[in-house]
């Protein structure tokens, strides 16, 4: 079975510019998920949907961070304009239910780098 | 959310159970222990959960105490391929437990 696939796995790019992240999750699972990991914070959640709704946005960043899931097979992580600050890798993990007995999928991530 | 202690790292011999212990001295009465393990360049990915009862599947066992304060993830025998770092966290079912931060881990080196 396909797990949850990212794209890209590696981006760089210059201060400014818009980044878009892209997250395929396991088909079927109805919450969806958007985490951010660096060496100082650890892994924290921005941002879940659940049936293509997001539910709590409360862990994004700020302003320049917006997600979208136009359908159940797709979500995108958007940061405009980027920041070195906001380095780091982000991962998209899915799930089918609540969280009671059902584990996230974690997808490889995609290792964002601001220069 | 409750919050779990967990040794920043621990060393093992390969083909040797491995116990990875976690502390929850302020786990509710509702918490799930959730079990969750990183390897390099991957995203987390789940090992085992459980509630009160002691819970075995193909990657782990997992051991709850009797008062639910500790936990313990036991690999029965270690691999390479088994180093780690390996997360223990609680989710509240009732409040969605999808804010429960992972924390640093407990990161499991195996030697040959």
């Amino acid at each position: 079975d396909a797990g949850v696939i990212q794209s890209p796995r590696h981006e760089v790019t210059e201060m400014g510019q818009e980044v878009t992240l892209r997250c395929k999750p396991i088909s079927g699972h109805d919450y969806l998920f958007w985490y951010r990991q660096t060496m100082m914070r650890g892994l924290e959640l921005l941002i879940y949907f659940n049936n293509n709704v997001p539910i709590d946005d409360s862990g994004m960043p700020e302003d320049r961070f917006s997600a979208k899931m136009p359908n159940a097979s797709f979500s995108t992580l958007k940061i405009q304009p980027s920041e070195p600050r906001d380095s780091a890798v982000y991962f998209c993990a899915s799930s089918l239910g609540r969280l009671r007995d059902q584990p996230q999928h974690f997808g490889d991530g995609t290792r964002l780098s601001i220069l | 959310d409750a919050k779990t202690t967990q040794p920043n790292s621990m060393e093992s011999n390969e083909e040797e159970p491995v116990h990875l212990p976690c502390n929850h001295s302020t786990i509710s009465g509702t918490d799930y222990i959730h079990w969750y393990r990183q390897l390099p360049s991957q995203g987390p990915e789940y090992v085992i959960h459980g509630l009160t009862s002691n819970v075995n599947n193909r990657m782990a066992s997992l051991a709850i105490a009797e008062d639910r304060k500790s936990s313990t993830l036991i690999l029965h025998r270690a691999t390479l391929r088994d180093a780690a770092v390996y997360y223990c966290i609680l989710r509240d079912p009732h409040t969605g437990g999808f804010k429960t931060i992972f924390g640093a881990g407990t990161r499991l080196f195996v030697k040959a």
